[in-house]
């Protein structure tokens, strides 16, 4: 299975500061993601990360709010910006591998809340 | 938009009873997967589900697409305290949408008491 590391695990953070939370993946991932869910609820899919390019945001999601980095095919930022407690949740990295579109791979989450 | 509908949303239940979660939606999928989160942890693949009506067994999970792949159902036999979790339910390429796009179900909170 492939490997996805995520950074930080965790962390506690002012309204109106930015967080930036890093994914690295191992080469066997293609495609990579970035998901947000609340404890024990569902996970909402926020982009697409592209490498080299501006990422793809589903609805109710804007570049402004969470600008995302993906530099190479390994390697990817999301960050949260001008944090207000409603973005308390936790961060998920996803990636798939080539050709291999039904399974998903996750990071362990960043549980980020907001003070 | 797609939503998946799972059920029950929380369930608890004593070691050695069986017990079925379910995953339904108006939308046709390409595949149905289950994942299972622990706390602090991401989900983990269980099992992709493709062909209408397909049934897959791991162990003590037994998962069943619908016939019309717009359902899905998992089975647990016997439950253990170690299948305490989050049971996820995906679907990919519903409503002719990419199939790298997942549409995820609301999660089932599995607690199995010892």
């Amino acid at each position: 299975s492939a490997v996805i590391s995520q950074k930080p695990s965790r962390d506690i953070c002012q309204r109106g500061t930015s967080l930036t939370i890093q994914c690295q993946v191992d080469s066997q991932v293609t495609m990579m993601f970035w998901y947000r869910q609340q404890p024990g609820q569902s996970l909402t899919l926020i982009a697409t990360a592209n490498q080299g390019s501006e990422a793809t945001y589903e609805s109710g999601f804007v570049i402004d709010k969470f600008p995302i980095s993906r530099p190479n095919l390994t390697f990817s930022t999301l960050t949260v910006s001008n944090m207000s407690p409603e973005d308390s949740s936790i961060y998920l990295c996803s990636g798939i591998r080539q050709g291999v579109w039904t399974e998903a791979f996750f990071g362990q989450g960043t549980r980020l809340t907001v003070v | 938009t797609q939503l998946l509908e799972q059920s029950p949303q929380f369930l608890s239940i004593q070691e050695g009873e069986n017990l079925t979660v379910y995953c339904n939606s108006s939308s046709v999928f390409s595949s149905l997967q289950w994942y299972r989160q622990e706390p602090g942890e991401g989900p983990v693949l269980l099992v992709t589900v493709v062909t209408g009506g397909e049934v897959k067994k791991l162990k003590r999970l037994t998962f069943q697409f619908g016939d019309a792949r717009k359902d899905s159902s998992l089975h647990i036999t016997a439950a253990q305290p170690g299948d305490t979790g989050l049971y996820l339910c995906a679907g990919a390429g519903g409503s002719g949408g990419s199939n790298y796009k997942l549409t995820f179900g609301k999660g089932t909170l599995l607690t199995v008491n010892p």
